[in-house]
């Protein structure tokens, strides 16, 4: 039973435009989630985290959107850059921290010069 | 600040062998976690340890275990290797459970 969904493998976008990634979880528990980027041959790397009491956390070029009552986040970049391009993971845990996350399978975002 | 390290970064074992993985956090981490990464499934949760002590564990089988050292070093170890084993193993350190996750560059398992 996978609780954190993204159901979107890949998205192709042109550069400046805006990225948008999504993410939906089935588990209520869940009060704080993260995006993590991920480069071939390369661990995965933090970008932005937001906590179950915010609906929304910007940090520069990235924007994540909670909506609790649909169980759904979203990972905005605007504008997308060619370096943006790597696999995406949603990932989730409950009592706000960062152990024992729960992670999405992952979207591989593709910017096009 | 030296990254986290994973070593060795290829293996290749053969069904029903055991194999030990070896992780150094950033010094100063004293929580490292271990996540296997295969196609199908995603990332998973294997486990967290503390202070030299397991705080979490994910859902896999007894084969799977683990140990984490006085230094914070931690090794993970998978015996009577089978053929789903195959993954990318990824080791991760953090400062508190408040800080974000550092990742290393993971060991990749290959069972033949």
């Amino acid at each position: 039973d996978q609780q954190v969904k993204q159901n979107s493998p890949s998205l192709s976008v042109q550069e400046g435009r805006i990225s948008i990634l999504n993410c939906d979880y089935t588990n209520s528990m869940f009060d704080y989630f993260l995006w993590y980027k991920k480069y071939p041959a390369e661990g995965p790397t933090f970008l932005i985290s937001i906590s179950s009491i915010k609906d929304k956390n910007e940090d520069g070029r990235f924007t994540v959107f909670l909506n609790k009552s649909a169980k759904h986040l979203s990972l905005h970049i605007v504008p997308s850059q060619p370096g943006d391009s790597a696999v995406y993971f949603c990932a989730a845990s409950v009592g706000g921290s960062n152990y024992k996350l729960t992670f999405g399978k992952g979207t591989l975002l593709t910017v096009n010069p | 600040k030296a990254g986290v390290t994973q070593t060795p970064r290829y293996l290749i074992k053969t069904r029903g062998q055991q194999v030990t993985l070896s992780c150094s956090p950033i010094s100063g981490h004293r929580s490292v976690s271990w996540y296997q990464q295969t196609p199908g499934q995603g990332l998973q949760f294997l486990f967290e340890y503390f202070s030299e002590t397991q705080r979490n564990k994910g859902n896999f089988p007894g084969r799977f275990s683990g140990r984490q050292f006085s230094n914070s070093r931690s090794e993970m170890n998978v015996s009577t290797l089978e053929l789903g084993d195959s993954a990318l193993y990824l080791c991760a350190s953090s400062l508190n459970r408040f800080s974000p996750l550092h990742f290393g560059n993971g060991t990749r398992l290959t069972v033949t």
